[in-house]
C-alpha cells in the first residue's frame, strides 16, 4: 500500500523557536495532502488542506501565519510551527489524498510529537 | 452534536471475545474510513467503504448507507487488537475527513 512518512517522529524544541516537519508520500503522488492536530486521548483536527502549488487553505481558527505550510512538490509538503509555545505542544499527523483504483482515498504519516519547554 | 458518533467510547474485552464498535453518521458522505490508532501515535487505515461490506483477516466492516451506520467487527480479538479505533467520513463534495472521537479496545490476555 501507499507510504507516507514524517520526519522528525518527536521533536522537543525551546518556546520562541520555529520547528518544521515534513511529509512525504514515498510511493506515489499526492496533490492533496493534510495537516491535523491531535491533543491527547482526543480525536484529529484538521489544521488545513495543502494542494501542491497553491496556498493553504486553513480550518477556521488556525492562524496561518503560526502554522506555516508548504506545498512544494507532488510528493512533500511541510508545516512549520512558528515562535513556538508550550501550549503548542501536541501530537501533528499528516495525511496524503491518492486515487486507487478509481477511488479516493488518504494514507497517514505516523505522526510528529512536538513538545515546546 | 457531532457529525460523526462512536459507541462505545471504551471497551475492555477478554482474548478471543467478538468485538463490535459503532459509528453514526448525520451528513451525505462519499466514503467512510475504518482507522487504528496503536498508543505510539501512528495511524493505520484498516477500511474504506462506500457500501456493503469488507473482510481483511479477521476485521470486518459493514456500512448500511441508507441508515447512515457502519459497523467494526473483530473476530477472536488479541491483545494486539488493543487500540483505539477511529470512524471517519468524507462528505459528498468534500475532500478531507470528519473524525469521530474514537473507541479506546482493551483486550486482556
Amino acid at each position: 500500500g501507499a507510504v507516507v512518512s514524517q520526519h522528525p517522529s518527536r521533536v522537543i524544541c525551546k518556546s520562541g523557536t520555529s520547528v518544521k516537519i515534513e511529509c512525504r508520500s514515498l510511493d506515489f503522488q499526492a496533490t492533496t495532502m493534510f495537516w491535523y492536530r491531535q491533543f491527547p486521548k482526543k480525536s484529529l483536527m484538521l489544521m488545513a488542506t495543502s494542494n501542491e502549488g497553491s496556498k493553504a487553505t486553513y480550518e477556521q481558527g488556525v492562524e496561518k501565519d503560526k502554522f506555516l505550510i508548504n506545498h512544494a512538490s507532488l510528493t512533500l509538503s511541510t508545516l512549520t510551527v512558528t515562535s513556538a509555545h508550550p501550549e503548542d505542544s501536541s501530537f501533528y499527523i499528516c495525511s496524503a489524498g491518492a486515487r486507487t483504483s478509481g477511488t479516493d482515498t488518504q494514507y497517514f504519516g505516523p505522526g510528529t510529537r512536538l513538545t515546546v519547554l | 452534536k457531532n457529525e460523526v458518533e462512536q459507541s462505545p467510547q471504551n471497551l475492555t474485552a477478554q482474548e478471543g471475545e467478538f468485538i463490535t464498535i459503532n459509528c453514526s453518521y448525520s451528513v451525505g458522505i462519499s466514503a467512510l474510513h475504518w482507522l487504528q490508532q496503536h498508543p505510539g501515535g501512528g495511524i493505520v487505515s484498516l477500511f474504506m467503504l462506500s457500501s456493503g461490506k469488507k473482510k481483511h483477516g479477521r476485521l470486518i466492516a459493514t456500512i448500511n448507507i441508507q441508515e447512515k451506520h457502519s459497523s467494526l467487527h473483530i473476530t477472536a480479538s488479541h491483545p494486539r487488537d488493543s487500540a483505539v479505533y477511529i470512524c471517519a467520513v468524507r462528505r459528498t463534495g468534500a475532500n478531507n475527513l470528519f473524525f469521530g472521537t474514537g473507541t479506546r479496545l482493551t483486550v486482556i490476555p
